[in-house]
């Protein structure tokens, strides 16, 4: 059975451009996270989609970071323009229903080098 | 605000020793706490949720409680093997936000 698939697994770019990562959940599943785990401030909600919808984006950073789930097997997380602190493991986690009584499922994340 | 402090940050014992890990998180109005497992350069694993209205669940070797009123998990991991060694971290939810510990980095000796 698949676990959650991350694209790409690494990314190094230049400070400015636009970076879009990408992530397919578990299929069946319903909810989807996306965090970021940084050495200095461990690892953090970004946002949180249930059923295609954002249910909390209280945790994006910054009008630079945008997130869409146009389908139930497809996300995408984009930075626009990146900077060089945006450099972390960015993760997406998915579940079958919703985060109160499911454990998440983890994808192994894309490493974002931003120079 | 959620905060979520894991003690200790680093672990090592030789292989067969039981341990126990602990989390403490500051508000008691949480829905679950999860505890995690990540090996280097991988994702989390989850390997237990306990539900707000519980006071433990078991898997295996591994056995965690929860004290919602005084803020307070415990992992527990029975005859430790060196395929133990990696990162735990807990994580509470509630309103919608989860709120992680910064791990307890664990080495089990042959």
């Amino acid at each position: 059975d698949a676990g959650v698939i991350q694209s790409p697994r690494h990314e190094v770019t230049e400070m400015g451009q636009e970076v879009t990562l990408r992530c397919k959940p578990i299929s069946g599943h319903n909810s989807l996270f996306w965090y970021r785990q940084t050495m200095m401030r461990g690892l953090e909600l970004l946002i949180y989609f249930n059923n295609n919808v954002p249910i909390d984006d209280s945790g994006m950073p910054e009008d630079r970071f945008s997130a869409k789930m146009p389908n139930a097997s497809f996300s995408t997380l984009k930075i626009q323009p990146s900077e060089p602190r945006d450099s972390a493991v960015y993760f997406c986690a998915s579940s079958f229903g919703g985060a109160e009584n499911q454990p998440q499922h983890f994808g192994d994340g894309t490493r974002l080098s931003i120079l | 605000k959620q905060e979520v402090t894991q003690i200790p940050a680093a672990l090592s014992v030789p292989e067969g020793e039981n341990l126990v890990l602990n989390c403490s998180f500051t508000d008691s109005a949480i829905y679950n706490l999860q505890w995690f497992r990540q090996d280097p350069g991988k994702g989390l694993t989850s390997l237990l949720l306990i539900q707000s209205s519980q006071r433990e669940q078991t898997s295996g070797r591994l056995n965690a409680s929860l004290d919602k009123s005084s803020g307070r998990s415990t992992l527990y991991i029975a005859a430790s093997q060196p395929g133990d060694s990696a990162t735990y971290l807990c994580a509470v939810y509630n309103f919608n936000k989860f709120y992680f510990g910064s791990g307890t980095k664990l080495n089990v000796k042959p």
